[in-house]
């Protein structure tokens, strides 16, 4: 069976700085993957994905990832933080790739101080 | 294109009693799915309906139930309500095929109280 494991459920970073969020998987087949964000009282807003093409994807609010099969890896980076990136975030795979259904991760809270 | 629109926003039930939930899907998606989300067992998967079929069932009890209409819309239904239902309830759409992607509704929150 597919897991997630996102580490860290918190990541304080200051405004201008790099973030860094980690997400690991297990799968047995190459998943689909996928970063959704989560603002307070809302659903979750699809960030980017990785869909089998390129391994370094671009997504929405200057966030990037990048798939690396090796160290089973897919870590979403964004080179400057905004005080407008405070939500949470969540790791999710698709397996196999195209499934409708995903395993999230436990998510990881970003705090964004000035 | 309008996006996956779920109503209502807020629902506040007692023990025992049933709540019906609703899911309008984005244009021409043909599948969607339920998500129950709650601060201790996170975003968990409770079914998938693809024309007017469940396809995929989570690992919830009976009491949880839904279905789709022809016109892709969806409901869920949770009967004998507990304490631990409360949560924030999220319901995806994609087109069921292909690269499948999953884009989410702004969810109910169910109280029980």
């Amino acid at each position: 069976a597919q897991s997630v494991t996102q580490l860290g459920s918190h990541v304080s970073v200051s405004e201008g700085a790099l973030v860094l969020l980690r997400c690991n998987y297990s799968s047995s087949v190459p998943p689909y993957l996928f970063w959704y964000v989560q603002y307070p009282n809302q659903g979750l807003q699809l960030l980017l994905k990785y869909t089998s093409a390129a391994t370094l994807v671009k997504g929405i609010n200057g966030f990037e990832a990048e798939f690396k099969k090796s160290e089973t890896s897919f870590h979403l980076t964004k080179p400057s933080a905004h005080m407008s990136d405070a939500a949470e975030y969540f790791c999710a795979v698709s397996v196999p790739p195209g499934y409708s259904t995903l395993t999230f991760g436990k998510g990881t809270m970003l705090l964004v101080s000035p | 294109k309008a996006g996956v629109t779920q109503t209502p926003r807020y629902l506040i039930k007692t023990r025992g009693q049933q709540v019906t939930l609703s899911c309008s899907p984005i244009s021409g998606h043909r599948s969607v799915s339920w998500y129950q989300q709650t601060p201790g067992q996170g975003l968990q998967f409770l079914f998938e309906y693809f024309s007017e079929t469940q396809r995929n069932k989570g690992n919830f009890p009976g009491r949880f139930s839904g279905r789709q209409f022809s016109n892709s819309r969806s409901e869920m239904n949770v009967s004998t309500l507990e304490l631990g239902d409360s949560a924030l309830y999220l319901c995806a759409s994609s087109e069921g095929h292909g690269k499948n992607i999953q884009y989410f509704g702004a969810g109910t929150r169910l109280s029980v109280l």
